[in-house]
């Protein structure tokens, strides 16, 4: 499978906690996009990377949250001391510089109790 | 901020009918219009794009229109088969480089067989 992947599929975490999801882009992609989801809502952008540069973050990227690609391949995104606000779905998409289209992992289903 | 927004939260449909699906965007200033289809337990997945000095475009079965007076986008699917529903969302590209997509709330297709 050639598509973007992203590991765990779920992650259960109690309040509190750090948790670190982790994808792996299309390899010949140089941009790779982290994007929450909720139920029922489109995906929202979180952040995005050129190659290792993270070039943009989104306002509902808080302090707790973090995300490296340290050598321009796959992407870990971190949060910290986790929230029950936290609980979605997180999505990583990759494209080529000029491309319009994104193809998104399956994503991550984050639940926190 | 950009708004993107769907006219309807879902649609149904009988299996071989056509399927129109609206989409309302508020910016005017975004240079692409994309659809995503996202099955359950999956990401989204790339339908079709329109740039946003084209009218009209088509696809495999799929024809997105662009009416860019009212800021209206849709999406017509042909000759509707089961395999077609799932959630279906809008999304607009900002104008920045970034490539970075704002997506609408979507539209959940189910046909009928």
């Amino acid at each position: 499978d050639t598509g973007v992947s992203q590991d765990p599929r779920h992650k259960i975490t109690k309040r509190g906690q750090n948790v670190t999801f982790r994808c792996d882009p299309i390899s010949e992609h140089n941009r790779l996009y982290w994007y929450r989801q909720t139920l029922g809502q489109g995906p929202e952008f979180l952040t995005y990377f050129q190659n290792e540069a993270q070039l943009e973050k989104s306002r509902l990227l808080s302090d707790r949250f973090s995300a490296e690609r340290p050598k321009g391949s796959f992407s870990t995104l971190e949060i910290q001391r986790t929230e029950q606000g936290d609980s979605a779905m997180y999505l990583c998409a990759s494209s080529r510089q000029a491309s319009v289209g994104l193809f998104f992992g399956s994503g991550t289903q984050l639940s926190v109790l | 901020g950009e708004s993107v927004g769907l006219h309807l939260p879902t649609l149904s449909v009988q299996e071989g009918d056509n399927s129109i699906i609206n989409c309302a965007y508020s910016n005017s200033a975004s240079d692409y219009f994309i659809w995503y289809k996202q099955e359950s337990g999956k990401g989204p997945q790339f339908i079709i794009d329109i740039r946003s000095n084209m009218d009209k475009r088509q696809g495999q079965r799929v024809t997105v229109l662009l009416n860019k007076t009212v800021k209206h986008l849709s999406l017509q699917i042909a000759a509707t088969q089961p395999g077609d529903s799932a959630v279906y969302f809008c999304a607009e590209r900002d104008q920045t480089g970034a490539n970075n997509l704002f997506f609408g709330t979507g539209t959940r297709l189910t046909v009928i067989p």
